[in-house]
């Protein structure tokens, strides 16, 4: 089993709409979580942060079960910008990322 | 001015030659690291650096030798390159935060695509 799983999609939205997506983790030891943005051809950014109180920034959402070991990230109000391939990621305790294998949105007009 | 930069951008060479990848980073970070992307897009960690000392070295053939001259550069150096080591190389720094702790926004530079024929 990867450490990181995500759905790849590709998830096909209208503007405007809500999207979510979940990725899900194994070895609970982990401790941070992230999301990171990666453009078609271009290096991965981080987006944000996960906790397990979950964070808010602007029109995104994280969220961290821990429990259920898997991690959200819901998108409110998607933009044609929003297009890219969201990366779950979590730390491996070794001052390294794993990264799961993304999961791509396609914003439409 | 980039924060990470990585040359060079593209890299087309045939099987069985030598080559080396540099990547510079400007941010003043301790780590530095090198990733591969696969075609299926999966992002995976090679080696990762701290003040010039190596301190993950994940299963990666030994063709691969990182060279780390000091804080800001960590180059990678591929020998006898094979079809399957065509890839899309990520350099990337972070910086330690506090006693113990770590900033872990990674900084990526911008990718070497390397075609082996």
């Amino acid at each position: 089993r990867k450490e990181v799983e995500q759905d790849p999609g590709p998830f096909n939205v209208p503007e405007g709409a809500t999207v979510a997506f979940n990725c899900t983790y194994s070895n609970s030891a982990s401790q941070s979580f992230f999301w990171y943005r990666q453009d078609c051809r271009k290096e991965p950014k981080l987006l944000m942060s996960v906790y397990s109180s979950g964070n808010e920034d602007g029109r995104f959402t994280a969220q961290l079960n821990r429990a259920s070991q898997y991690i959200s990230l819901l998108i409110r109000d998607s933009k044609l910008s929003d297009s890219a391939t969201y990366l779950c990621v979590k730390d491996t305790g070794r001052r390294a990322l794993t990264f799961g294998s993304g999961t791509r949105l396609q914003v439409q007009p | 001015d980039t924060a990470v930069s990585q040359t060079p951008k593209y890299l087309v060479t045939q099987m069985g030659n030598d080559k080396s990848i540099k990547c510079e980073q400007n941010l003043g970070h301790d780590t530095m690291y090198w990733y591969k992307q696969d075609s299926k897009k999966f992002l995976k960690i090679m080696f990762s650096y701290n003040n010039k000392e190596l301190i993950i070295n994940e299963t990666v053939p030994n063709r691969f030798s990182p060279k780390s001259p000091d804080k800001a550069h960590l180059n990678l150096h591929i020998n006898s390159l094979e079809l399957g080591d065509s890839a899309v190389y990520f350099c990337a720094s972070s910086q330690e935060v506090g006693s113990g702790g770590f900033s872990y926004e990674q900084y990526f530079g911008p990718g070497t695509r390397l075609t082996v024929t």
